[in-house]
Parts: C-alpha cells; sequence; structure tokens
C-alpha cells in the first residue's frame, strides 16, 4: 500500500554514465515532482509535471530528462553523469485539482557517482 | 522568488522539554506552510501544515504558528520523545506547486 515508490534505491555508478530513476503513486495524484537532496541536507525542486504537463523547469542542466508516460509515473533520466551529480534524489505527489497543495514523497533513490 | 530562512539548525533538547523551531520568508505572496519531518534514510514526511488565512493550528504535541505581517512561522514540539529526533523542514508555496525549503533542522532527543 505504498504511496510514493522509487526504484531504485540506491543507485552507484560511473562518471559519464546515464542511468534513470523510476516514480509511481498511487494516491490519484495529478501532479508529481521531483527533488534533489544534496550533502547538506538541502531540498530543491528540479521539476514538477501536472497531468502529463511540464509546469516547473528549474535551472537544472540539460543532462536531467524528465518523463510522463501518464499521471501516475514520473521518470528520472540523466545522461553524462558528473560527480556532482551524487545525492538523493526524491520523487514526490500532490492533488492539485483538489486545491489542496500537500505534497507527499518518496523514500528517496541515493545517486553515487565514482 | 521565494527564500525560505529556518532557525537553529541543530537543536538539542531533553526527553520531556519543548523544541520550537523558527522559519521567516519572503514573498508576501506565499500562501500555504507545511512542515516535514525525515528520519535517517526515508523521505520526508508531512507533519502538519497551516494556511495563510490561520494564526495557529495544532495536532497532539504539535503546533504550528503563523505571523503574516512579520512573514514569520515557527514549529513547537512539547513533551519531546525519543522518537522525535530527526532533521525537521519548513517549507513556503506562492503558487499551487512550488515549495521553498528551509535548510532544516536536526532535533535531538536526549533521553
Amino acid at each position: 500500500d505504498t504511496a510514493v515508490s522509487q526504484t531504485p534505491k540506491y543507485l552507484v555508478t560511473q562518471m559519464g554514465n546515464d542511468k534513470s530513476i523510476k516514480c509511481e503513486q498511487n494516491l490519484g495524484h495529478d501532479t508529481m515532482y521531483w527533488y534533489k537532496q544534496d550533502s547538506k541536507k538541502f531540498l530543491k525542486i528540479m521539476f514538477s509535471y501536472n497531468n502529463k504537463e511540464l509546469i516547473i523547469n528549474e535551472t537544472v542542466p540539460n543532462r536531467f530528462s524528465p518523463k510522463s508516460p501518464d499521471k501516475a509515473h514520473l521518470n528520472l533520466h540523466i545522461n553524462s553523469l558528473e560527480l556532482g551529480d551524487s545525492a538523493v534524489y526524491f520523487c514526490a505527489s500532490s492533488a492539485s485539482y483538489s486545491g489542496r497543495s500537500e505534497q507527499y514523497f518518496g523514500p528517496g533513490t541515493r545517486l553515487t557517482v565514482t | 522568488g521565494e527564500n525560505v530562512e529556518q532557525h537553529p539548525s541543530t537543536l538539542s533538547v531533553q526527553e520531556g522539554d519543548s523544541a520550537v523551531i523558527k522559519c521567516t520568508y519572503s514573498d508576501s505572496a506565499s500562501n500555504y506552510f507545511p512542515w516535514y519531518k525525515q528520519e535517517l534514510g526515508k523521505g520526508p514526511q508531512l507533519i502538519i501544515d497551516i494556511r495563510s488565512n490561520v494564526g495557529e493550528k495544532k495536532d497532539q504535541r504539535i503546533a504550528v504558528t503563523l505571523n503574516k505581517t512579520a512573514k514569520h512561522f515557527s514549529l513547537h514540539i512539547t513533551e519531546t520523545q525519543p522518537e522525535d529526533s530527526a532533521v525537521y523542514f519548513c517549507a513556503a508555496i506562492v503558487n499551487d506547486y512550488k515549495l521553498s525549503f528551509g535548510a532544516g533542522t536536526t532535533v535531538t532527543v536526549r533521553a
């Protein structure tokens, strides 16, 4: 009965590789997000999709490309991984159609680039 | 954009005492202020929130206050317990989607 799930939980890879992180929510929400948490625990939004449409695209390198195949899924693909991409990536979702702003987070994916 | 400042960065309290975390925001249009608790190795968990038309909200041992004039809001945890030890984040939202987070407060409850 997991609400927001992410795979994988851990991802260790070498510089230059391409990797993807997947997110799924079973809350019936219409908006999904990707956040990055750095080593100092700072949380910053990267992207947001509402009904599969990109609505927030922060200053993120073009190597990061989100894709939302449907309202319940939001994936994050990262090309040419760099050391500075090492962080914990969180997916979140919310129900904008209800006028509610609460965002619910997944368990995170710890990405380590060596 | 919205800028949220959070203090203190670390807080150590004796079990049973109260803990207070304070945040300020910059955009007067912000209208929603959630608080998240993040335990080690887990994602942030929404614990309480307040909207700009409310001054105070309480849920058992947790309460949040909002002062719109001064643009600050606070989290109060009473009768702290060891399981309250975690990192707490305040946040503010201007439109319906974009949350801006504070830098976090690491709370340690000493037994």
